[in-house]
């Protein structure tokens, strides 16, 4: 089966500029994560949807991120404007089933968008 | 929401040695502790994981035990080989999913 994908793979940006990334997760997967990983890091979330609700964006950067994912299936996650901290890899996942009742925890990630803010 | 430690940052090993890695949690309704290998500019791949109602897992090399009373959960790696270098993360599902900050695993030839 196809993963997850991300575009774009690289991005390099100036700081103040605005930016957007792409996910589409594995079909069918109803649970899509957005994270930050800065480089030595851990990733960090950053949004969780379920279908096309968000269940959990309390670690998201409100004033200058967002994200969306209108009919359920792909995502985009954008910063505007960007800052020199926001400088990361950002990941996505999807998992078929977050709550543990099924199996199906298993988050599986994109390559990943490596972006540099200058 | 939930707070994920993790020890040591680095752990070197002889190739054939064991190596283990520690995490401890602070939600006490975490449910789902996965593991992940992350390789240098690939992505995170789960290499195991537990549930709460689960004492101990393995799978060949790898173990994975959760002692639910202290709140800490520990990777196994049996017979290391250098392929194993790479850094590890655990992470934590409670009310949020969190990530441990990592260690980085060098087994050394």
């Amino acid at each position: 089966e196809a993963g997850v994908a991300q575009s774009p793979r690289y991005k390099i940006i100036e700081k103040r500029q605005s930016v957007a990334f792409w996910c589409n997760p594995i079909s069918g997967h109803a649970t899509l994560y957005w994270y930050q990983q800065i480089l030595g890091q851990g990733p960090k979330l950053l949004i969780q949807f379920q279908n096309n609700g968000v269940v959990d964006d309390s670690q998201l950067p409100k004033d200058r991120f967002s994200a969306e994912r209108l009919k359920g299936v792909d995502s985009t996650l954008k910063i505007q404007p960007a800052k020199l901290e926001d400088s990361a890899v950002y990941l996505c996942a999807s998992s078929l089933d977050p709550s543990g009742r099924l199996r199906g925890n298993e988050q599986f990630f994109g390559p990943g968008t490596r972006l540099t803010v200058l | 929401g939930e707070n994920v430690e993790q020890h040591p940052s680095t752990l070197s090993v002889q190739e054939g040695d064991s190596a283990v890695i520690k995490c401890t949690y602070s939600d006490s309704a975490s449910n789902y502790f996965p593991w992940y290998k992350q390789e240098l500019g690939k992505r995170p791949q789960l290499i195991i994981d537990i549930r709460s109602n689960v004492g101990e897992k393995k799978d060949q090399r790898i173990a994975v035990t959760l002692n639910k009373t202290a709140k800490h959960f520990s990777l196994h790696i049996t017979e290391t080989q250098p392929e194993d270098s790479a850094v590890y993360f655990c992470a934590a599902r409670g009310q949020n999913f969190v990530f441990g900050p990592g260690t980085r695993l060098s087994v050394l030839p």
